[in-house]
């Protein structure tokens, strides 16, 4: 199956640092990306939808000042948590349509850790 | 925001034994999807479905997507130890980019 992957792993830092996470289609050129956040025991929640050459659409209740997304390329996407804080310490994970096959898949996900 | 109505929310078997869950919504939908997440992975595709009726396979898995479209289930024969995991089924609307998800179904196997 396709492959899309995320980088870093996992990221561990001070309060106040920014973080940069990036996400790739390896397979297949993705016009459309999107980033989710995940809490322990629980479902997938959208952050927001990035589209390769335009503005991000950001879900309702997230910050686009606080979690900037670019989309510069049809197979690299990258978030941007900015003064990061420890209540954004989660599990980021981001996937990628295939528009050939109206399917997304998904990357292996970024543990980010704010102490 | 909008979910999909997925059950059981957990399941505890015995290895060798079938599996099955499901999925419903008051929506339509015309893509459904199924995902497994094992614990500090992303989820990884395991069938898509694009037509109403359609049943699927892939090994010991079948999905179904339901006539009316509003639904879709799973099923996992003789499961295994790697079966183990969080099964989350997703649907896409027609027009749709976003995915909307079930809450997950936590499969755990006595060996």
């Amino acid at each position: 199956g396709a492959v899309v992957s995320q980088h870093p792993s996992w990221v561990i830092c001070k309060s106040g640092t920014s973080v940069k996470i990036e996400c790739r289609s390896l397979d297949f050129q993705a016009t459309t990306m999107f980033w989710y956040r995940q809490f322990p025991k629980q479902s997938l929640m959208l952050m927001a939808t990035s589209n390769e050459g335009s503005k991000a659409t950001y879900e309702q209740g997230v910050e686009k000042d606080k979690f900037l997304i670019n989309h510069a390329s049809l197979t690299l996407s990258t978030l941007t948590v900015t003064s990061a804080h420890p209540e954004d310490s989660s599990f980021y994970i981001c996937s990628a349509r295939d528009p050939g096959i109206d399917t997304q898949y998904f990357g292996p996900g970024t543990r980010l850790t704010v102490l | 925001g909008q979910q999909l109505n997925q059950s059981p929310q957990s399941m505890f078997i015995q290895e060798g034994e079938d599996v099955s869950m499901n999925c419903t919504s008051s929506s339509i939908f015309n893509t459904w999807l199924w995902y497994k997440q094992d614990p500090g992975e992303g989820p990884v595709l395991l069938i898509a479905l694009y037509k109403a009726g359609e049943l699927t396979s892939n090994g010991r898995l079948t999905a179904q997507f339901g006539i009316t479209r509003k639904d879709s289930f799973l099923n996992i024969s003789a499961s295994i130890p790697s079966d183990v995991g969080i099964y989350f089924c997703a649907g896409l609307i027609q027009g749709a980019q976003k995915l909307v998800f079930g809450q997950g179904t936590r499969l755990t196997i006595n060996p």
